[in-house]
């Protein structure tokens, strides 16, 4: 079991430039999670899905789009890159059981991947 | 909406001895999920203990405890019998129970350093 995974794990971008973040998980996990981490503070939520073709917006979701076309593939796109963008963004994935609400499902997190913007 | 307040930048402990992390957090729900998360130099978020509103007891998990005050909206953690590799930025995060994304809300994080 790999659990999460991402790549790239490092990454400088140019100021107007676009790339996508991708985010794997092999544990048939249905929720996955964009979060961004800026230096000195806790993990925003970014994009979030339920489920293959369910995304929604977190906290923070200007600048980027996702989607959901498999149960193990969650990718963050940044279009037209910004300095505001700089930050750590970690991918999550938890499973929550259909008609089940609550639950302390623990969420997964991944290794991260460091952007610079520039 | 729901805000989570770790008001300890930083702190340090000795090894082998016992330090205590605080947290609190605001919310109008009745029913949600505490936890601690640790991360490491690596950046890897660790999952080190939950909690649940509705139960009284606190969670314990080896060396780590919380005090759970559900009236005061306070969450600390203890670690006990420090060690060298608990060293690491710990974050509190809230979740509401039911409903919604299920996001985790987190705190700024308190960076702990043990001297050996």
């Amino acid at each position: 079991n790999a659990g999460v995974t991402q790549t790239p794990k490092f990454r400088i971008l140019k100021i107007g430039q676009s790339m996508t973040l991708q985010c794997t998980q092999d544990m048939n996990h249905n929720y996955m999670y964009w979060y961004r981490q800026d230096p000195g503070m806790g993990l925003k939520l970014i994009y979030y899905s339920v489920g293959a073709g369910i995304t929604d917006k977190g906290e923070v979701p200007n600048g980027y789009n996702v989607s959901r076309s498999t149960t193990e593939d969650f990718p963050l796109r940044l279009e037209l890159a910004a300095p505001s963008q700089t930050s750590v963004y970690f991918c999550a994935s938890s499973y929550r059981p259909e008609g089940l609400a609550g639950g302390s499902y623990e969420q997964y997190f991944g290794p991260g991947t460091r952007l610079t913007v520039t | 909406a729901q805000t989570v307040t770790q008001s300890q930048p930083e702190m340090s402990v000795q090894e082998a001895e016992t330090v205590t992390l605080s947290c609190t957090y605001d919310t109008s729900e009745s029913d949600y999920y505490l936890f601690w998360y640790k991360q490491p130099p690596s950046r890897q978020m660790i999952l080190v203990i939950r909690q649940e509103a509705y139960k009284q007891q606190n969670a314990t998990e080896n060396r780590f405890s919380v005090n759970f005050q559900k009236a005061a909206k306070s969450f600390s953690l203890k670690i006990s019998d420090s060690q060298l590799g608990d060293a690491a930025m710990y974050f509190c995060a809230y979740r509401r129970a039911k409903g919604g994304s299920e996001k985790l809300v987190f705190g700024k994080g308190t960076k702990l350093t043990v001297n050996p």
